[in-house]
């Protein structure tokens, strides 16, 4: 099974900064890489699919970059609502998708 | 507007079983594969099963494989998991999701909580 290890597992950072996370595949997943935020008690929102491209309605702060075994997720100046989980999600050679563990980017 | 509420969570003891429900609207609900994600307390999230437009191919994680079956209803543009055997460790909000393998739909989920 590949798994999915993210770094770091909390990011703390200023509004207005950048943020910059990153996503490992143990085998590589190609460019099927996938971005989520999520918040306290809701569903998880698609930011990135295709390592790269942004989901509909996604702002253009968000930006992932990365191929093969080793990805980014971008977040060029941290707005309020940003502060969140993010996760990143391989979905090739199915079973199963795989998620990685998340990284909680707090306010500093 | 795409809308997908689960239902069907609850308290169920160690070998039990429960049935979640999602329904759907705002979508050609037969036109899509249908997923469930899960999601145990502060913890990460977990793919555990999907079914494609016609019910013709499921696909499940292992953990919940012979214990869990997805299905469907085109005509009630409605989702199903059955849930048998369940244990401790099931214990998990249940999100509903559209599509095959990336989601851009997802429900609000519903918890359902495996304790004696």
């Amino acid at each position: 099974e590949i798994v999915m290890t993210q770094s770091p597992a909390t990011l703390s950072v200023s509004p207005g900064e950048r943020a910059t996370l990153s996503c490992r595949a143990s085998q590589s997943v190609s460019s099927n890489l996938a971005w989520y935020q999520q918040k306290p008690g809701q569903a998880p929102r698609l930011l990135i699919y295709g390592a790269s491209t942004r989901a509909t309605g996604i702002p253009a702060r968000f930006s992932g970059s990365g191929s093969g075994t080793e990805f980014t997720l971008t977040i060029s100046s941290l707005q309020s609502e940003d502060f969140a989980v993010y996760y990143c999600q391989r979905y090739n050679n199915w079973p199963p998708w795989t998620f990685g563990q998340g990284t909680k980017v707090e306010i500093k | 507007e795409v809308q997908l509420v689960e239902s069907g969570g609850g308290v169920v003891q160690p070998g039990g079983s429960l049935r979640l429900s999602c329904a759907a609207s705002g979508f050609t609900f037969s036109s899509y594969w249908m997923s469930w994600v899960r999601q145990a307390p502060g913890k990460g999230l977990e793919w555990v099963a999907n079914i494609k437009q016609d019910g013709s191919e499921k696909h499940y994680v292992d953990s919940v494989t012979g214990r869990f079956t997805i299905s469907r209803d085109n005509a009630k543009n409605s989702l199903y998991l059955q849930m048998n055997s369940l244990r401790v460790e099931d214990t998990a909000v249940y999100f509903c999701a559209r599509d095959y393998s990336v989601s851009s739909h997802w429900g609000q989920g519903t918890l359902v909580t495996v304790s004696s």
